[in-house]
């Protein structure tokens, strides 16, 4: 399976600011996904990235808050802009190689 | 819409016995996929097995086991002779047809205790 290299790992960021995450697949991918995960709770995924279009969003989530960066088959980012406590949350990227689905070791983003 | 039911929040079990976590779960594709992952203290997520909607074996790894019922929407997961390494949150999910090319819908997740 893929190897995701996933940074910063954590990060502690004053509101209002924005934060840009990385995941670095060691692998072509066609979609790579990103999931937010609040604190104590389960994974919901934010969006979906293809290569070459644009990001698809899920119900609550949108560019403005969210913008997703996918300019290859191995490489996305995922801004947290105008951060707010309620950010606080672990976010993470996933992709498909098979037999599941792998995941990067997140990113424990505390909005102060 | 697809979703994951895993009442048990929390398990606290003593090492070396036997703990079974629940999982249930509700979709209107005739084509799905079940996953178990382990989240532990460390915060990755680890990929424990994958199972597809037309294939009801039930499967052993080791200590793990599952036990994949389609008549009762469940794919429950029994760890045996527990060890303290056990201790972490696990998922359930469940994926669609186009798995791999699609999200996956997590439970909400069970946190599992070993005591030693």
């Amino acid at each position: 399976s893929a190897v995701i290299s996933q940074k910063p790992s954590r990060d502690i960021c004053q509101r209002g600011t924005s934060l840009t995450i990385q995941c670095q697949v060691d692998s072509q991918v066609t979609m790579m996904f990103w999931y937010r995960q609040q604190p104590g709770q389960s994974l919901t995924l934010i969006a979906t990235a293809n290569q070459g279009s644009e990001a698809t969003y899920e119900s609550g989530f949108v560019i403005d808050k969210f913008p997703i960066s996918r300019p290859n088959l191995t490489f996305s980012t995922l801004t947290v802009s105008n951060m707010s406590p309620e950010d606080s949350s672990i976010y993470l990227c996933s992709v498909w190689t098979g037999p599941g689905y792998t995941f990067g070791s997140g990113t424990r983003l505390t909005v102060v | 819409a697809q979703k994951v039911t895993q009442a048990q929040t929390e398990i606290s079990v003593v090492e070396k016995e036997d703990v079974t976590l629940d999982c249930v779960y509700e979709t209107r594709d005739t084509t799905y996929y079940l996953f178990w992952y382990k989240q532990p203290p460390s915060g990755e997520l680890v990929f424990l097995i994958r199972r597809n909607s037309f294939d009801e074996q039930n499967e052993i790894s080791g200590r793990y086991s599952w036990n994949f019922q389609k008549s009762t929407s469940s794919f429950n997961f029994t760890i045996t002779a527990s060890q303290v390494v056990d201790s972490a949150v696990y998922f359930c999910a469940l994926s669609g047809r186009y798995f791999g090319n699609e999200k996956l819908t997590f439970g909400t997740g069970t946190r599992l205790t070993i005591i030693p």
